[in-house]
């Protein structure tokens, strides 16, 4: 099974700011690596799919990178309403399995 | 519009058993791969049981031998049966569709609001 590890837990930022969020996979993974954002009380929104392609509706502040093991997910300049947690997210299709990483939560500074 | 609503979430004791519905509007059901993700407390996202377009199903080893996926093509519903219920079972559970393209995943593009799961005597 793919272990995803998210960096760091926690990220304070202010508004404005860039933020660079980090998910490490435990072995090298294809393109299906997914970002998505909760906030609180609410379910998980899609961002982004394939490590780079915005879903719709997603803001051009958000960018996905990466490849192998090392992606990254990245807000150009924070929104109020971006605060939130983010969770990167790897699928395969056979053997089946979908895993999660841990979380990172963009907070104010 | 495209919407998944849950429900069937409640207070069980251990030991016991509950039947989570997912009720689809704007798409069906049975045509797509579709999730079961959880959340306990405070706590991150889980993905508990998964049933393809075609039929098959997947299981977190958490849950093997105890929950069960299925669908009801005449209602538009995704099921999960959760039998011999524990506290660590005790979460927020999400139904949510999976977006194939046909062959590249593109995420988990529908989510439905979550039901209540709260395991305790």
């Amino acid at each position: 099974e793919v272990v995803l590890t998210q960096s760091p837990a926690t990220l304070s930022l202010s508004p404005g700011e860039r933020a660079t969020l980090s998910c490490r996979a435990s072995q090298s993974i294809s393109g299906s690596l997914v970002w998505y954002q909760q906030k609180p009380g609410q379910a998980p929104r899609l961002l982004i799919y394939n490590t780079s392609n915005r879903a719709t509706g997603i803001p051009a502040r958000f960018s996905g990178s990466g490849s192998g093991t090392d992606f990254t997910l990245t807000i150009s300049s924070l929104e109020p309403e971006d605060f939130a947690v983010y969770y990167c997210q790897q699928r395969k299709n056979w053997p089946p399995g979908l895993t999660f990483g841990g979380g990172t939560k963009v907070e104010i500074k | 519009e495209v919407q998944l609503v849950e429900s069937g979430g409640g207070l069980i004791q251990p030991g016991g058993s509950l039947r989570l519905s997912c009720v689809a509007s704007g798409f069906i059901v049975s045509d797509n791969y579709m999730t079961w993700v959880r959340q306990a407390p405070g706590k991150g996202l889980e993905c508990v049981s998964i049933i393809h377009s075609g039929g098959s199903t997947y299981y977190a080893d958490s849950v093997k031998g105890r929950f069960s996926i299925s669908r009801d093509y005449s209602k538009n519903t995704l099921y999960l049966q959760m039998n011999s219920l524990r506290a660590e079972d005790t979460a927020v559970y999400f139904c949510a569709r999976e977006n194939w393209f046909p062959t590249d995943y593109s995420g988990m593009d529908v989510w439905g609001q979550g039901t209540t799961v709260t395991v305790s005597s």
